[in-house]
């Protein structure tokens, strides 16, 4: 049982460049989220999916993409990545959308955009 | 008044001691609070539920306010283990699928031997 994955791990990236991060979770929850986290900053949301099959925008969506591929699968999508991306992006599950305080966070990928 | 605040610390304090950490919401119809822990470049982890009538879970203690609008966190008998960032968690569901949950800043614990 391995909880929520990410991949990858690290990535650097050049300015104009796209890049999918995937997030995967086995633990049969219905709602799925994206962070990124910024020093000196919380934890922010930039997209969730309630359940299979719908995504909405959080707190700070522009310049993202997502898609839920399956019940275990949330992509975030960066089209067109600039250096104000860089963070570290946390994918998180819970087992439905209004026990989403209780969260299972992934391990994180760590984003350089130069 | 940002809408979840923490003192970011750093908390520095020796083994065995108690600490305490208090977090403050805006928003008074927040309906449920937790305590989050992420240990250095990891990701958070949920501590604990914060109930109204406050609860424990072995040395940790939560309490929560409402009146006040504040919820805290009581740390026993300080561990070395215990070193890590500490996020308030504040939740708030506002009927036909809209929701809120908003992480504060943190505050980072250090246990010194």
């Amino acid at each position: 049982n391995a909880g929520v994955t990410q991949t990858p791990k690290f990535q650097v990236l050049k300015t104009g460049q796209s890049m999918t991060l995937q997030c995967a979770q086995d633990m049969n929850h219905n709602s799925m989220y994206w962070y990124r986290q910024d020093p000196g900053m919380g934890l922010r949301l930039i997209y969730y999916s309630a359940s299979e099959g719908t995504t909405d925008k959080g707190e700070v969506p522009n310049g993202y993409n997502v898609s839920r591929l399956n019940k275990r699968e949330f992509s975030l999508r960066l089209e067109s990545a600039a250096p104000s991306q860089t963070s570290v992006y946390f994918c998180a599950s819970s087992i439905r959308d209004t026990t989403l305080g209780a969260q299972y966070f992934g391990p994180g990928t760590r984003l350089l955009v130069l | 008044r940002k809408e979840v605040e923490q003192d970011p610390g750093p908390f520095n304090v020796p083994e065995g001691a108690t600490v305490a950490f208090n977090c403050t919401y805006s928003n008074s119809a927040s309906q449920s609070f937790f305590w989050y822990r992420q240990d250095c470049r990891k990701e958070p982890k949920l501590l604990m539920s914060v109930y109204s009538s406050g609860n424990e879970d072995g040395r940790f203690t939560a309490q929560l306010n409402r009146a006040s609008q504040y919820i805290s966190l009581l740390i026993r008998d300080s561990k070395l283990s215990d070193s890590a960032t500490y996020l308030c968690v504040v939740y708030l569901y506002s009927g036909a699928g809209s929701y809120q949950l908003t992480f504060g800043k943190g505050t980072k614990l250090s246990v010194i031997p």
